[in-house]
């Protein structure tokens, strides 16, 4: 079993919508959690972290279910630039520094 | 103007020749990780190195080396025992524990 698990899409969304994407992940004892995103060709830049309590950070809302070992990440109001891919990342343990990657969710904005 | 440089962008190796891939970080990360994407893969940790002078293998560390001597830099070596080179490598930085920054990657083709 992978590590770590996204659907990798694509969702192809119109400009305005809501869009939500779900990942799950397999150690129990994982610890931190953080969606990064990526455009084509490029490197993976930290959206946001996740924490238990859910955080948001304008369009953007993370939420953690300890419990169902997911995390997800709800885009409202999508805009063209929206488009790129979302990595689901997660960090084992407290003695580990390295993460484990989700493949990634394509999202497409169309106008 | 702190961050992560990875040189060169793009890479072309005959079949049999070691490369190095240059990756340069002046944010005062102690830790430094060097991963490798393919097409429709998630990263995957090739070596990390928590402090100057030591450094672990990741999942894949097979036909690749590093060295940490300097705190800004980690090289990463890809040798000609890896058998299948051509990917998108990048390289991240972060204080241990906290969320990675990466680099702008290098684009190795093996010809």
């Amino acid at each position: 079993r992978k590590e770590v698990e996204q659907d990798p899409g694509p969702f192809n969304v119109p400009e305005g919508a809501t869009v939500a994407f779900n990942c799950t992940y397999s150690n129990s004892a994982s610890q931190s959690f953080f969606w990064y995103r990526q455009d084509c060709r490029k490197e993976p830049k930290l959206l946001m972290s996740v924490y238990s309590s859910g955080n948001e950070d304008g369009r953007f809302t993370a939420q953690l279910n300890r419990a169902s070992q997911y995390i997800s990440l709800l885009i409202r109001d999508s805009k063209l630039s929206d488009s790129a891919t979302y990595l689901c990342v997660v960090k084992p343990g407290t003695g580990a520094n390295n993460l484990f990657f989700g493949t990634g969710t394509r999202l497409t904005v169309i106008p | 103007d702190g961050g992560i440089t990875q040189s060169p962008k793009y890479l072309f190796r005959k079949e049999g020749q070691n490369v190095t891939l240059s990756c340069e970080q002046n944010l005062n990360h102690d830790a430094m990780y060097w991963y490798r994407q393919d097409p429709g893969q998630g990263l995957r940790l090739i070596y990390y190195s928590q402090i100057v002078n030591d450094f672990q293998k990741g999942d894949i560390a097979e036909g690749y080396s590093v060295s940490r001597e300097k705190k800004e830099s980690f090289p990463l070596t890809v040798t000609s025992a890896q058998k299948n080179p051509t990917a998108f490598y990048l390289c991240a930085s972060s204080i241990p524990g906290y969320e990675q920054f990466f680099g702008p990657g290098t684009r190795l083709t093996v010809l």
